[in-house]
């Protein structure tokens, strides 16, 4: 069982639109939960992390964590083109445990 | 504004060639980290340092080593290059402390083994 699982996509939103990405974790022991983006032929960037139960909101983009379910989402709203990317979520076990997972190609049509 | 640097953007070597693939950080991070990134198969862990002179293996070391001599500077070498090792390298770095704080990447080094 992989650590991180992502749906490869591709997710196609028209601009404006919410667009919703999704991620879920095998071991319950994983503590802190991070969402990268990642345009073509670049390094991941983050967009934030989040490591409590709930929601964590920062200008477009919502982190939400369920730790009971496992799984941690990502919503970008007012969607823009420029938002096109492959979207990595990222999982610590704690201390420099990272695990990535294989990324959610994201295409917003303007 | 943390800076991760490698030393080059792409690179093409000859198989059964010494490679060595530089990262260097400017924020005095303690932990930093060497993954190689390939369709499908995302992020894996190579190796990581967490001092300096000081490392861990992490998913798949083989066919690799590290160095890392002064804080700032992380090495990657490849023994004898091998086709199986084209693949975009990342160096990230992130200070020590608990799980809370990210990584930061550098630009990536493209790698072709011919």
């Amino acid at each position: 069982q992989k650590e991180v699982e992502q749906n490869s996509g591709p997710l196609s939103v028209p601009e404006g639109a919410i667009a919703s990405l999704n991620c879920t974790y095998s071991d319950r022991g994983s503590q802190s939960f991070f969402w990268y983006r990642q345009y073509s032929g670049k390094s991941p960037e983050l967009i934030m992390f989040i490591y409590s139960n709930g929601d964590k909101e920062d200008g477009r983009f919502t982190a939400q964590l369920n730790k009971a379910s496992q799984y941690v989402s990502l919503l970008i709203r007012d969607s823009q083109p420029s938002d096109s990317a492959t979207y990595l979520c990222a999982v610590n076990k704690g201390g420099n445990q990272f695990y990535f997972g294989t990324g959610t190609s994201l295409t917003v049509i303007p | 504004d943390v800076k991760v640097t490698q030393s080059s953007r792409y690179l093409v070597k000859r198989t059964g060639e010494k490679v060595f693939l530089e990262c260097v950080q400017d924020m005095d991070h303690e932990n930093m980290f060497w993954y190689r990134q390939d369709p499908g198969l995302g992020l894996r862990l190579i190796y990581f340092s967490y001092d300096v002179k000081m490392k861990e293996k992490g998913d798949i070391p083989e066919g690799y080593s590290v160095s890392r001599e002064k804080k700032e500077r992380f090495s990657l070498i490849l023994e004898s290059a091998s086709t199986n090792q084209t693949s975009m390298y990342l160096c990230a770095s992130r200070p020590a402390g608990g799980g809370g704080y990210e990584q930061y990447f550098g630009p990536g080094t493209r790698l072709t083994v011919t």
